[in-house]
């Protein structure tokens, strides 16, 4: 089964300054998908960035970018010139690409608060 | 507007009274899931289905039905809720698999308690 890791629970930045969140998971699969979601305070699921396994370049979304290491399992957000909108909970989760099951598979997230 | 409706959005209802939540996607996605949000555990996804009349189990379970009847609905059933059941419960929906999987698109999130 696979398995998501965020360690830090909580994480604060002040306005537009760079902050990295962390995140590793367990899999044996070679062919899956990695995502960034973030919750704000009106709790709606938005999908920050994703970042196929295959492709060696790592994903960037405006001021989101990742690390991808595949061999090391890990996953990292970077927000750079930070927003307080950005103040959100923001998870980490990850999903195999066959087998007929889309399930995403939640980090337990990492809330993120952004002082002016 | 492509969007996954959840109703209601707020509900207090007592221990044992059966209750159903709706969720309704407009993008005629073939995948559809329900997952749970809890402090510390993130979200856990309780059943999934990835057409009509094909439903399975998710990680949590127990305590739950869903059915899947048409293309556009899946709701989900708690016949008997109880306190533990207390919690924050998303619909989610998707395309389908591999290569025409592009994201999960979320519901505004069903805000539970039982007491």
């Amino acid at each position: 089964a696979q398995t998501v890791t965020q360690s830090q629970p909580e994480m604060s930045v002040q306005e537009a300054e760079t902050v990295t969140l962390s995140c590793t998971y367990d899999t044996s699969e070679n062919n899956y998908y990695l995502f960034w979601y973030k919750q704000p305070p009106s709790r709606q699921m938005i999908l920050v960035i994703r970042q196929e396994a295959y492709k060696q370049q790592n994903a960037t979304e405006n001021r989101f970018s990742v690390n991808f290491q595949k061999a090391a399992k890990s996953f990292s957000l970077k927000i750079s010139d930070s927003q307080l909108g950005d103040t959100a909970m923001y998870f980490c989760a990850f999903m195999k690409l066959q087998g007929g099951s889309e399930k995403l598979v939640f980090g337990k997230g990492t809330k993120l608060t952004v002082n002016p | 507007e492509a969007q996954v409706t959840q109703n209601p959005r707020y509900l207090i209802t007592v221990t044992g009274k059966k209750l159903t939540v709706t969720c309704s996607q407009n993008m005629n996605h073939e995948y559809m899931s329900w997952y749970r949000q809890d402090p510390g555990l993130g979200l856990r996804q309780i059943y999934y289905s990835m057409n009509v009349e094909v439903t399975d189990k998710g990680d949590v379970p127990e305590g739950y039905k869903v059915s899947r009847k048409e293309k556009r609905n899946f709701p989900l059933i708690l016949e008997s809720p109880s306190p533990n059941q207390t919690s924050l419960y998303f619909c989610a929906s998707s395309p389908g698999q591999g290569d025409f999987w592009t994201e999960a698109f979320f519901g505004q999130g069903t805000r539970l308690t039982v007491v």
